[in-house]
């Protein structure tokens, strides 16, 4: 099993639409996750920090759910410019480390 | 401020041949990762550094070695080229591994 998991999608919706993306994890130990979005070509970008009471970020909110072990991101009002692929990190330990481990992305096109 | 700085930004290498991919940064953070992304795929580790003088593997890093002589500078090397490193490397920094990571433009490299 992965260590993080995700829909590869892609999730094609309307503008103005409500979407939301979940990823799973597989430690339980893990302690911190964020939400990054990449565009096509470009670095990856941080997009908010998910924290455990769950946070809101204008039209997008975080939520994370430790005991079935996934976190989720919700946007509301889909803007054309929401097209990305959104990425879930999670911070897993790793050998000697503890280390931020990728999901595989999950791609959104918002349709005119 | 200038944040994280790769270069070059794409290369186009013969099998066998060697290069160095440069990462500097002037946040003063302690840690450092290099990653790759193949097309379509997600990020995957090949090095960490947690300071100056400390470095160690990561998840993918056969064909690799970096070195971490000041803060600023992460380097990654390949020695032997092969068409399997054909990808884009992302270099970041962070403050911690609880961090946010900030990443370089990034460095498309093909290997033919």
């Amino acid at each position: 099993r992965k260590e993080v998991e995700q829909d590869p999608g892609p999730f094609n919706v309307p503008e103005g639409a409500t979407v939301a993306f979940n990823c799973t994890y597989s430690n339980s130990a893990s302690q911190s996750f964020f939400w990054y979005r990449q565009d096509c070509r470009k670095e990856p970008k941080l997009l908010m920090s998910v924290y455990s009471s769950g946070n809101e970020d204008g039209r997008f909110t975080a939520q994370l759910n430790r005991a079935s072990q996934y976190i989720s991101l919700l946007i509301r009002d889909s803007k054309l410019s929401d097209s990305a692929t959104y990425l879930c990190v999670v911070n897993v330990l790793s050998g000697s480390a503890r280390q931020l481990t990728f999901g595989s992305g999950t791609q959104l096109t918002v349709l005119p | 401020n200038a944040g994280v700085t790769q270069t070059p930004k794409f290369r186009i290498l013969k099998i066998g041949q060697s290069m160095t991919l440069q990462c500097t940064q002037d946040m003063n953070h302690n840690y450092m990762y290099w990653y790759r992304q193949d097309p379509g795929m997600g990020l995957k580790l090949i090095y960490y550094s947690v300071g100056a003088g400390i470095t160690d593997k990561g998840e993918v890093p056969n064909g690799y070695n970096v070195s971490r002589s000041t803060t600023e500078d992460f380097p990654l090397r390949l020695e032997l080229a092969a068409p399997s490193q054909t990808s884009v490397y992302f270099c970041a920094s962070s403050s911690g591994t609880a961090s946010p990571l900030h990443f370089g433009n990034g460095t498309r490299l093909t290997v033919t």
